[in-house]
């Protein structure tokens, strides 16, 4: 298994500019987030999926967008990226309601200029 | 709210030593508290948790975790470091909402093992 990929590994976007993260997991696992990484202050919950089709917003969400099409992949969208999300993303999964360990991404790092 | 506080920001202690990563915390109802380690340029890996049980609990890599309901403290042990052990330790709390995806992270702790 590969486990949680995530693409790219960096990224230097100009503000304004659009992009989507890409995140795939080969677990079969029904929960998926994002979270975002910021010196000091930990992981912060951006969106969350339970299931292919179910997305909703986490403590973070502005600025962002998901969807869940298939159970393997779930996608985070910069719809206009702005300086303040510079930052590390990190994809995680875990199985289910019922199995708290998730697994994380080796993450991307985004920078908006 | 959940929240979750690492009170040091760096802790150092040398090889053979044990080791002491604090965390606190405050929810709501019972507590779901996890120890996560972050190597250098890679995700996070998951230690151990606390759902319910023995107040003391055993993870990977020789760790434990020392849960404390009075004081409302999850501190993770080691009774004796090693260099590999240097990386950053978050510590986190699961509320029951949102599905049960809330999972609050502390703003994380570098641990360093001196040789």
């Amino acid at each position: 298994n590969a486990g949680v990929t995530q693409t790219p590994k960096f990224q230097v976007l100009k503000t304004g500019q659009s992009m989507t993260l890409q995140c795939a997991q080969d677990m079969n696992h029904e929960y998926m987030s994002w979270y975002r990484q910021d010196p000091g202050m930990g992981l912060r919950l951006i969106h969350y999926s339970v299931g292919a089709g179910i997305t909703d917003q986490g403590e973070v969400p502005n600025g962002y967008n998901v969807s869940r099409s298939t159970t393997e992949d779930f996608p985070l969208r910069l719809l206009s990226a702005a300086p303040s999300q510079t930052s590390v993303y990190f994809c995680a999964s875990r199985p289910d309601r019922d199995n708290y360990e998730q697994y994380f991404g080796p993450g991307t790092r985004l920078t908006v200029t | 709210a959940q929240s979750v506080a690492q009170p040091e920001d760096q802790v150092n202690v040398a090889e053979g030593n044990p080791l002491t990563v604090k965390c606190t915390y405050s929810v709501s109802g019972n507590p779901y508290l996890f120890w996560y380690v972050q190597y250098p340029n890679r995700g996070l890996q998951f230690l151990l948790k606390y759902i319910t049980g023995d107040n003391l609990v055993k993870g990977s890599y020789g760790f434990e975790a020392e849960f404390n309901k009075s004081q409302t403290s999850f501190h993770l042990k080691k009774p004796s470091a090693l260099v590999s052990d240097s990386a950053l330790y978050f510590c986190a709390v699961r509320d029951g909402g949102n599905y049960g995806q809330n999972f609050v992270f502390g703003p994380g702790t570098r641990l360093s093992v001196l040789p």
